[in-house]
């Protein structure tokens, strides 16, 4: 299976700061990522697909990048809203896997 | 819009099997390639396995072969999950999951609110 490594696990920022969160694959996956935000008690949401492309409905403060095997998530301007957990998911491969999930909390 | 609406939590004995369900609205189950996704409390997401838009079968995740299968009802637009020789590790939430309509894609844009199963002696 392809292992997808996030990184960090855990951020701390506040509203209005500028973030990136890493994903990266153990190996190529050409741009077959996506992203999604999980909020507690609550089913994940996708953010980014084709590793760039923004989801219908998804504030553009989210843009996704990079290609190959290493990928990031940015938020441009985080909001109270963002404060969640973040997963990056590969799909390159029929056999789907997820990284470990970076939460965001509030500095 | 695919909305997704699961059946309600269960609680199984070891050894157990529980079968969840999910009920398509919004197009019908063969316009979808329905996937399951669980997530064991306070853990991340663990893909379980889903429906190949290449030749319509279903792919399973290797670390459940041989002990979960996926079905779907396309009369009723309803799939189905079984687990089977259940064990405490298997409490988690399930959640069925599906790519954009027509999409061959595998990342999931719908998901259902999910269903929780709690194995406990």
């Amino acid at each position: 299976d392809i292992q997808m490594t996030q990184s960090p696990s855990t951020l701390s920022a506040s509203v209005g700061d500028r973030v990136t969160i890493t994903c990266r694959a153990s190996e190529n996956i050409s741009n077959w990522l996506a992203w999604y935000q999980q909020k507690p008690g609550k089913a994940p949401k996708v953010l980014i697909y084709k590793a760039s492309s923004l989801e219908g409905g998804v504030p553009s403060r989210f843009s996704g990048g990079g290609s190959g095997a290493e990928f990031t998530l940015t938020i441009s301007s985080l909001q109270p809203d963002d404060f969640a957990t973040y997963y990056c998911q590969q799909y390159n491969r029929y056999s789907i896997t997820f990284g470990q999930g970076t939460r965001l909390e509030i500095k | 819009q695919v909305h997704l609406v699961q059946s309600g939590a269960e609680v199984k004995k070891p050894g157990a099997s529980v079968r969840v369900s999910c009920k398509v609205s919004g197009y019908s189950l063969a316009e979808l390639f329905m996937h399951w996704v669980r997530q064991a409390p306070g853990k991340g997401l663990e893909w379980m396995g889903g429906s190949n838009p290449d030749d319509g079968e279903t792919i399973y995740a290797q670390k459940f072969q041989g002990r979960v299968t996926m079905t779907e009802d396309t009369s009723t637009d309803t799939a189905f999950m079984e687990l089977s020789s259940l064990r405490s590790e298997d409490t988690a939430i399930y959640y069925c999951v599906t790519p954009p309509a027509y999409s061959s894609s595998h990342y999931f844009e719908s998901w259902g609110r999910g269903t929780l199963v709690t194995v406990s002696s």
